[in-house]
């Protein structure tokens, strides 16, 4: 069965330290996409950064880095220099090439919560 | 350039009647997904709108149905509606049903089944 694992119900950071979130997997699938969404208290879901299972290198965007270990099944999202506006839920969503479409499935989230 | 608008932004219905969401895809986007998000929870898929078909669907009663305009626009109903239908229902936009550039949502319609 495909799933996401997300075992960090909520998570504590100084401001400026680097925070490293888990995700676990669970695919028999060859191809698939990873994702790690951002949802602050007004709702609404931010894209962050996207790892295809295929890519060699792990991706970057800006101060987030998603660190995928294929074989381990992890794909882990790394923030350098948490800032207070960091605070929200943090998913992880992993996207899968089906007949005709992608079907996406989250994890439960990840609460963060950036002390100054 | 205008993000994913989602109306109405909160709803409140009685059990067993029906109810229709509707979603404008960010510009230049083709395709569409619809989520339920219970609270506390991650996102649930429910389907994907592409080409103005419904190419993916998740665990879903049929209860809940949907439908792309040639405009990419969609709608999302919901029939017989049940108490744990009570959730904020999410819309998302793609370039494509991949979504390798990363899917933008909307704010959410709030649905309260009373």
């Amino acid at each position: 069965a495909q799933k996401i694992t997300q075992t960090q119900p909520g998570m504590f950071v100084q401001e400026k330290e680097a925070v490293t979130l888990d995700c676990t997997y669970d695919t028999s699938d060859q191809s698939y996409g990873l994702f790690w969404y951002k949802q602050p208290s007004s709702g609404e879901m931010i894209f962050l950064i996207y790892q295809g299972s295929y890519d060699e290198q792990n991706a970057t965007e800006g101060r987030y880095s998603l660190n995928f270990q294929k074989a381990r099944k992890s794909a882990n999202l790394v923030i350098s220099a948490s800032q207070l506006g960091d605070s929200a839920m943090y998913f992880c969503a992993m996207s899968r090439a089906l007949t005709g479409g992608f079907k996406t499935i989250f994890g439960a989230g990840t609460r963060l919560f950036v002390k100054a | 350039d205008a993000g994913v608008t989602q109306s109405p932004t909160h709803l409140i219905k009685t059990r067993g009647q029906q109810v229709t969401l509707r979603c404008s895809p960010k510009s230049g986007h083709d395709t569409v997904s619809w989520y339920q998000q219970a609270l506390g929870q991650g996102p649930q898929f429910i389907f994907q709108y592409y080409e103005e078909e419904e190419r993916q669907r998740g665990n879903f009663p049929d209860r809940f149905s949907g439908h792309q305009f040639p405009n990419y626009s969609s709608e999302l109903n919901v029939n017989a509606l049940l108490l744990g239908d009570s959730a904020l229902y999410l819309c998302a936009s793609s370039l494509g049903p991949q979504g390798a550039n990363g899917y933008t949502f909307g704010s959410g319609t709030r649905l309260t089944v009373v």
